[in-house]
């Protein structure tokens, strides 16, 4: 079974500039995730997508953090304008129904504001 | 709000060693407990998990201990080898499908 797929698995930008990630669940998984993980600390959800619909957008900085998942199953997350603070791992999950406990993490894309 | 913390950012363990990694937890109303395995480069990997409605869950290797009396998680490693070296979260959440709050990580070192 394919795992989460991301990329790109590096990025280095400057602030204020734009940068985009683009996550792949794992087949048949209707939950998706995007965490950040800033270094030395555990990964902090920013949203959570149940298909298409977002479930819990909570911690979604909305002022310049974004995310879709059109079809329901690739999603994208952007930051626009980056600050140096979004300096951090940036991971996708995925989970085969709302409601299932494991979630599958991908590799994560490293953001680098300078 | 109320989060998963960790006693001990650092763990060094000589192999074959037992290794044993601690976690407290502020809310009460958690349901379910996780323990993840990050190595460098990579996303968490599922360990093991356990429900507040038990105290043990064994699976190969390794062991979770729940003792919500004074919100503490424990994951036991046996015989740990040099793969073991990762850094492992706790993680919490109230109910299937809600959103998981993880602790700030320990890393295990293993010693050949």
């Amino acid at each position: 079974e394919a795992g989460v797929a991301q990329s790109p698995r590096y990025k280095i930008i400057e602030k204020r500039q734009s940068v985009a990630f683009w996550c792949n669940p794992i087949s048949g998984h209707a939950t998706l995730y995007w965490y950040q993980q800033i270094l030395g600390q555990g990964p902090k959800l920013l949203i959570q997508f149940q298909n298409n619909g977002v479930v819990d957008d909570s911690q979604l900085p909305k002022d310049r953090f974004s995310a879709e998942r059109l079809k329901g199953v690739d999603s994208t997350l952007k930051i626009q304008p980056a600050k140096l603070e979004d300096s951090a791992v940036y991971l996708c999950a995925s989970s085969f129904l709302d409601g299932s406990y494991e979630q599958y993490f991908g590799p994560g894309t490293r953001l680098t504001v300078t | 709000g109320e989060s998963v913390g960790l006693h001990l950012p650092t763990l060094s363990v000589q192999e074959g060693d037992n290794s044993i990694i601690n976690c407290a937890y502020s809310n009460s109303a958690s349901d379910y407990f996780i323990w993840y395995k990050q190595e460098s480069g990579k996303g968490p990997q599922f360990i093991i998990d356990i429900r507040s409605n038990m105290d043990k869950r064994q699976g190969q290797r390794v062991t979770v201990l729940l003792n919500k009396t004074v919100k503490h998680l424990s994951l036991q490693i046996a015989a740990t080898q040099p793969g073991d070296s990762a850094v492992y979260f706790c993680a919490e959440t109230l109910d299937a499908g809600n959103m998981l709050t993880f602790g700030g990580g320990t890393r295990l070192m293993v010693k050949p």
